[in-house]
């Protein structure tokens, strides 16, 4: 069966800080993979999107930027970290069908 | 108008009831739809899924999809203390690899 992991599951970062957060998925190979954020009360923002190693597809502006070094994992980075960035970051992959399933998530806090 | 919309609620059941959660989408096009359950504090679990008009059944949940007036419901049935959780409505378009989630309806099941 496949799981997606995603560390850290909890963050703490000061403002112009540099971030990294990674995602890996096990038991499917080739999967379309997904960052999406969710702010507090707020819907889910998708902010990067790959559907192979090295391929990526931003979908809003901002200082944030992704990486597929390899299949199953998936890299969120920034350089300096702004206020706006706290929030729960989720990974998830797509099967077949594009159904999505999440990892557990990363909650951010940018003091 | 959003692209997917949903009631942000709460919607209030007691236990027992039958909650039926509702979806609005704009895109004509649209092939897949897909129901997803988040708990306060947790990411989105896939609980249905649907591509074809009509009804779709998997224990206590039915998922029902009108193409041509496009919306897509979740009726959960003998509703529990344990449903209680927001529901996130998303959508495929035709094309792409993405799905367009909408805000989410808080569902809250009462004693």
């Amino acid at each position: 069966s496949q799981t997606i992991h995603q560390w850290p599951a909890t963050l703490v970062q000061p403002v112009g800080s540099p971030l990294s957060l990674e995602c890996t998925v096990e038991g499917t190979s080739n999967p379309n993979l997904y960052w999406y954020r969710q702010a507090a009360g707020r819907g889910l923002q998708l902010l990067f999107y790959s559907v192979g190693i090295g391929q990526i597809s931003s979908e809003v502006p901002q200082n944030l930027s992704a990486s597929r070094p390899q299949d199953r994992q998936f890299i969120l980075s920034s350089k300096k970290l702004l206020l706006s960035d706290s929030g729960f970051y989720l990974c998830a992959w797509s099967g077949l069908v594009y159904e999505q399933y999440f990892g557990p998530g990363t909650r951010l806090t940018v003091t | 108008q959003k692209e997917v919309e949903q009631n942000s609620g709460p919607l209030s059941v007691p236990e027992g009831a039958i909650a039926s959660l509702n979806c609005t989408y704009s895109d004509r096009g649209s092939q897949s739809f897909f129901w997803y359950r988040q708990y306060s504090g947790k990411s989105p679990e896939l609980i249905m899924s649907i591509y074809s008009n009509g009804d779709k059944e998997d224990g206590r949940f039915t998922a029902q999809l009108n193409k041509a007036s496009q919306y897509v419901s979740l009726l959960i049935r003998d509703s529990q203390p344990s449903d209680s959780a927001t529901y996130l409505c998303a959508v495929k378009k035709g094309g792409g690899n993405k799905l367009t989630f909408g805000t989410g309806t808080q569902l809250k099941v009462e004693l």
